[in-house]
């Protein structure tokens, strides 16, 4: 059974330029979360979405950040335009909406270089 | 803003020995704590989860300890083993809202052979 795929797993591009990471949640999981992971700031949550509408994106670091899922098996994280700050390795992961278990399925990242 | 505070940052151990890592939080609406662990190149996948009612859970050579009233949790690692090398974090859930998870800073956890 397929996890989360995200892609790229590698991105570099240069300071101004349009960033957009992408992502497949695990199939039959209504919940979505996009992370960011840094060394100085660990894993941070931007946005997450249930049911495909955004419920918090009080983590989203600014309006260049932006994210959408237009339906429960695809959601895009944009950043326009980027900057060197926002080299990162980007985490998408989903879940069952479920108090008893609450388990996050992470996929493998996707490692930003911004130039 | 960090709501979930992670000890040590970075660990070595002797094969066979003990880690522990701790963590603390300030929140009391938190209603689940878990511990992900993630290797180099991938995403964070859950280790082992305990909830407040509980004082001790145990999986094979992984324990989480919580005490309650002093707002602390920690992750024992019994008979460490090389394989054991990875960054570990800690976690928690609010009771309130959906699923979103807190973490701490990490753990970069080295066992020496």
């Amino acid at each position: 059974d397929a996890g989360v795929i995200q892609s790229p797993r590698h991105e570099v591009t240069e300071m101004g330029q349009e960033v957009t990471l992408r992502c497949k949640p695990i199939s039959g999981h209504n919940s979505l979360f996009w992370y960011r992971q840094t060394m100085m700031r660990g894993l941070e949550l931007l946005i997450y979405f249930n049911n495909n509408v955004p419920i918090d994106d009080s983590g989203m670091p600014e309006d260049r950040f932006s994210a959408k899922m237009p339906n429960a098996s695809f959601s895009t994280l944009k950043i326009q335009p980027s900057e060197p700050r926002d080299s990162a390795v980007y985490f998408c992961a989903s879940s069952l909406a479920d108090r008893n278990t609450g388990e996050l399925f992470f996929g493998e990242g996707s490692r930003l270089t911004v130039l | 803003q960090q709501q979930v505070k992670q000890s040590p940052q970075s660990l070595i151990v002797q094969k066979g020995g003990i880690s522990i890592i701790n963590c603390a939080y300030e929140n009391t609406a938190f209603d689940y704590f878990p511990w992900y662990q993630q290797f180099p190149g991938k995403g964070p996948a859950l280790l082992i989860a305990i909830r407040p009612d509980v004082s001790e859970k145990k999986e094979g050579r992984f324990t989480i300890s919580f005490n309650k009233s002093a707002k602390q949790f920690s992750l024992h690692i019994m008979d460490s083993q090389p394989g054991d090398s990875a960054t570990y974090f800690c976690a928690a859930r609010g009771i309130q809202g959906a699923q979103k998870l807190v973490f701490g800073q990490g753990t970069r956890l080295t066992i020496n052979p």
